[in-house]
């Protein structure tokens, strides 16, 4: 079946300006994972979902940060006001449900470079 | 201070050697995770380990869990080019976040 999608898979912007990430999880799964991987390091929590609502948006660095899923599908990650340091690998991963026992599938991620 | 510090963080050997990545913490973890990671490929679960000096095998994969539950050591036997990524170590954190280590990247040389 279908894995993780994510789109676009690169994405290059000036600083300054907002973008979004989209990312589209295996078919069923309840559970929805962000994360950001810089260069040489590993994947940083962001923010997951259970369904719609953002269970714990703990991970996202400020107020810049925003993400959504609005019916429990498709999740989009938004960014405002860009900033080069924001430059990074987005990475999206889906589970079945929540729940630390549930395998977490990963998206191939969205490079971000902010110029 | 990293929650999961993995060592080396790079390693470069030829086809058919022995190799072994670490994975420590000073926390305990109820549960670790190691994931491989292709370039331009999201990580993909390769075990789970749950119980302290557990030992889990994956053909020429074999990961073990500390006793004490804070670390975790993965041993390729015989490494093949194919073996070559970023090797991640992560554990269950606050709630149902979960910590990814530093990432050991290993190149295996045909």
């Amino acid at each position: 079946g279908a894995g993780v999608s994510q789109t676009p898979s690169n994405k290059v912007t000036e600083k300054g300006k907002y973008v979004e990430l989209r990312c589209d999880p295996i078919s069923g799964h309840t559970a929805l994972y962000w994360y950001r991987q810089s260069l040489g390091q590993g994947p940083e929590f962001l923010i997951y979902f259970q369904g719609t609502g953002a269970a714990d948006d703990s991970g996202l660095p400020n107020d810049r940060f925003f993400a959504v899923r609005p019916e429990g599908s498709v999740s989009t990650l938004k960014i405002q006001r860009t900033e080069r340091g924001d430059s990074a690998v987005y990475l999206c991963a889906s589970s079945l449900t929540l729940g630390r026992e549930n395998t977490q599938y990963f998206g191939p991620g969205t490079r971000l470079t902010v110029l | 201070t990293q929650l999961l510090e993995q060592s080396p963080q790079f390693l470069s050997i030829q086809e058919g050697e022995n190799l072994t990545v670490y994975c420590n913490s000073s926390s305990v973890f109820s549960s670790l995770q190691w994931y491989r990671q292709e370039p331009g490929e999201g990580p993909v679960l390769l075990v789970t380990v749950v119980t302290g000096g557990e030992v889990k095998k994956l053909k020429r994969l074999t990961f073990q869990f500390g006793d004490a539950r804070k670390d975790s050591s993965l041993h390729i036997t015989a490494a093949q080019p194919g073996d070559t990524g970023l090797y991640l170590c992560a554990g269950p954190f606050t709630g149902n976040q979960f910590y990814f280590g530093t990432g050991t990247s290993l190149t295996v040389i045909p």
